[in-house]
């Protein structure tokens, strides 16, 4: 019953270089999220997924790309990594219907130095 | 814009006693409010989803209310215990046809021995 399923957990990574973050869900979800967690701040939304083959900017979204790669699997790319791109990373899934909850992720920590 | 707040940023209680976690947001044009759990290094956790139409939800030794028209809501925790300890969220999901979450910053609960 795994749920919401991040790939990595923790990583480190120097200015300029790149990464992707993975996630996973198998709950047959429609929509997918992808927020970032900083200190003393509440979770941002960086881009969504309300279906499959579809992606949208959220509050955050610069610095990154997103791929929803079909029904389970949706992507956050940074391309050219900055320190102020350092936080936690959260993925999430939600159901059909509007009062359906979403489900997070067990997070990524991504310092970047 | 939406916007979450929760007061306030730290509380700290000796086990036993009932407690009043607020959150208030801007804009009443809500679908819901979600509180959430979150451990140290881990996820988040639904607690309660209240829908706009609803005033409250309960759970176990939780409830959780929602006036809509003045912009607030409580999670009100019935006789605290040490397990209890962690950062409480609450979300409102605001319009839009993927039902985008927009947090506040939490609120961190200490529940002493």
């Amino acid at each position: 019953n795994a749920g919401v399923t991040q790939t990595p957990k923790f990583q480190v990574l120097k200015t300029g270089q790149s990464m992707t973050l993975q996630c996973a869900q198998d709950m047959n979800h429609n929509s997918m999220y992808w927020y970032r967690q900083d200190p003393g701040m509440g979770l941002r939304l960086i881009y969504y997924s309300a279906s499959e083959g579809t992606t949208d900017k959220g509050e955050v979204p610069n610095g990154y790309n997103v791929s929803r790669l079909n029904k389970r699997e949706f992507s956050l790319r940074l391309e050219s990594a900055a320190p102020s791109q350092t936080s936690v990373y959260f993925c999430a899934s939600r159901d059909r219907g509007t009062n359906q909850p979403q489900h997070f992720g067990d997070g990524t920590r991504l310092s970047i130095l | 814009k939406q916007e979450v707040t929760q007061i306030p940023a730290a509380l700290s209680v000796p086990e036993g006693e009932n407690l009043v976690l607020n959150c208030s947001f801007t804009d009443s044009a809500i679908y819901n409010l979600q509180w959430f759990r979150q451990d140290p290094g881990k996820g988040l956790t639904s607690l309660l989803l209240i829908q706009s139409s609803q005033r409250e939800q309960t759970s176990g030794r939780l409830n959780a209310s929602l006036d809509k028209s003045s912009g607030r809501s409580t999670l009100y925790i019935a006789a605290s215990q040490p397990g209890d300890s962690a950062t409480y969220l609450c979300a409102v999901t605001i319009s839009g046809s993927a039902r985008q979450l927009t947090f506040g910053s939490g609120t961190q609960l200490t529940v002493l021995p």
